[in-house]
């Protein structure tokens, strides 16, 4: 069945750089969404991705969509603490029918 | 403000009891889900319902059953509890191209002792 991965599992940053983190699907997807689950909340969501090399913004975090439709990433610059919290990327998949599929998360740790 | 409910947001149970999970919507969304969450494995989808008395398996049904008899409120029942069921629970809702943003509850964490 789908498979979507991200890697790194963890991420201690330091606050004021930057960091990357990556998702991977094993197929080719229709749309790809991300979405931030602060420590002791529930997912919100963040973005929607649909098309092939697609590139959105917001403030300091930047989402990209592979030209394969299999891969994303988020990029976040200038790390603050409100940046704390888990950050899922999920992917659809019509052929599977309306559901999405959700990577393991990346958790991120900030260090004043 | 979109809501999305969740009738415990703790539980305690014993092994072999059943148990009853309940979510409701205020969105009048037709997709309603179910997940469990735990670490390092992220979100896995247990079933979803696209519609009052429709149901369909996600990744992980096994042990679990759900209902759907109105538009706003999907349960999640564990007939027979086991350990390996303990986790948190989220419940999610999303409008008529499900694959579209998905609204999340506050998740009801479910102990089996």
């Amino acid at each position: 069945g789908q498979q979507v991965m991200q890697i790194p599992q963890y991420q201690h940053v330091q606050e004021g750089e930057d960091f990357t983190t990556y998702c991977n699907s094993s197929t080719t997807l229709s749309n790809i969404q991300w979405y931030k689950q602060r420590p002791g909340g529930h997912p919100v969501f963040l973005i929607q991705l649909v098309k092939s090399g697609e590139v959105k913004k917001q403030k300091r975090l930047t989402f990209q969509f592979g030209e394969a439709k299999k891969n994303s990433s988020l990029h976040i610059t200038a790390t603050q603490t409100t940046d704390v919290g888990t950050y899922f990327c999920a992917g659809a998949l019509k052929a599977a029918g309306n559901k999405l599929t959700f990577g393991g998360g990346t958790r991120v740790l900030v260090k004043p | 403000d979109v809501k999305v409910t969740q009738s415990s947001r703790y539980l305690v149970k014993r092994t072999g009891e059943k148990v009853f999970l309940e979510c409701v919507q205020d969105m009048d969304h037709e997709n309603m889900f179910w997940y469990r969450q735990d670490p390092g494995l992220g979100l896995r989808l247990i079933y979803f319902s696209y519609d009052v008395k429709m149901k369909e398996k996600g990744d992980i049904p096994e042990g679990y059953s759900v209902s759907r008899e109105k538009k706003e409120r999907f349960s999640l029942i564990l007939e027979s509890a086991s350990t390996n069921q303990t986790s948190m629970y989220l419940c999610a809702s999303a409008g008529v191209v499900s694959y579209n943003e998905q609204f999340f509850g506050p998740g009801t964490r479910l102990t089996v002792l």
